[in-house]
């Protein structure tokens, strides 16, 4: 069964630092390009960040360029999205997917609440 | 950036009936790059259609989806109690890829 979990999230300060994880399983990873997807409390989907398979193309969305790293370790079935330098408008659900062009699957989440 | 725009915001139906979801771009989405997904509370999204008309495995075939360029459509023939949620399309056409504000489908 394809299967994505992620991990890491909790409570940080503005100015602080989270690393998260995205645990594969299921699939054959190193094959599928992966996403970073956001959804603030009670808000719509935001698009985070984008990897390719090899990690030869990356992208960023606008309002984390500079702060966020994403990365990928596939011997490890692994993706994982450094925070740095968080905002109080950071704080979401961050969800991992797959992508092959879409987004499926999606794992369940993990919180990120950035507040002092 | 492309923009997308669903309406209408939310959509009150009794089981049965039939829902009619749109999308549109703000410039035309390449390739027909456009997806729907299905969100519940406390869940994470789940894909429905993409390639604007292609439906993800193991999604019945109440549900349809088409459209092109700047206009797109997701079509719930009869509604199950099981379909009430938040359904937003999204364009993987261009970075940055976006997504819709959503749609929410409540019961009547």
């Amino acid at each position: 069964e394809v299967h994505l979990v992620e991990s890491g999230g909790g409570l940080v300060q503005p100015g602080g630092s989270l690393r998260l994880s995205c645990a594969a399983s299921g699939f054959t990873f190193s094959s599928f390009n992966m996403n970073w997807v956001r959804q603030a409390p009670g808000k719509g989907l935001e698009w985070v960040s984008y990897i390719t398979s090899s990690s030869s193309t990356i992208y960023y969305a606008d309002s984390v360029k500079g702060r966020f790293t994403i990365s990928r370790d596939n011997a490890q079935n692994s993706l994982y999205l450094q925070m740095n330098s968080l905002r109080v408008e950071d704080t979401a659900v961050y969800y991992c997917a797959a992508d092959p062009g879409w987004f499926d699957p999606w794992g369940q989440g993990t919180l990120v609440t950035v507040s002092s | 950036e492309i923009v997308l725009t669903q309406s209408p915001g939310t959509l009150s139906l009794s089981p049965g009936e039939r829902a009619t979801l749109s999308c549109r771009a703000s410039q035309s989405v390449s390739g027909t790059y456009l997806a729907w997904y299905q969100q519940k509370p406390g869940q994470a999204p789940r894909l429905l259609i993409y390639g604007a008309s292609s439906r993800a495995t193991g999604i019945p075939d109440r549900f349809s989806g088409s459209g092109s360029g700047t206009d797109f459509t997701l079509t719930i023939s009869r509604l199950e109690p099981e379909d009430f949620g938040v359904y937003y399309c999204q364009q993987y056409g261009s970075s940055p890829w976006t997504f819709g504000q959503g749609t929410k489908v409540e019961i009547k």
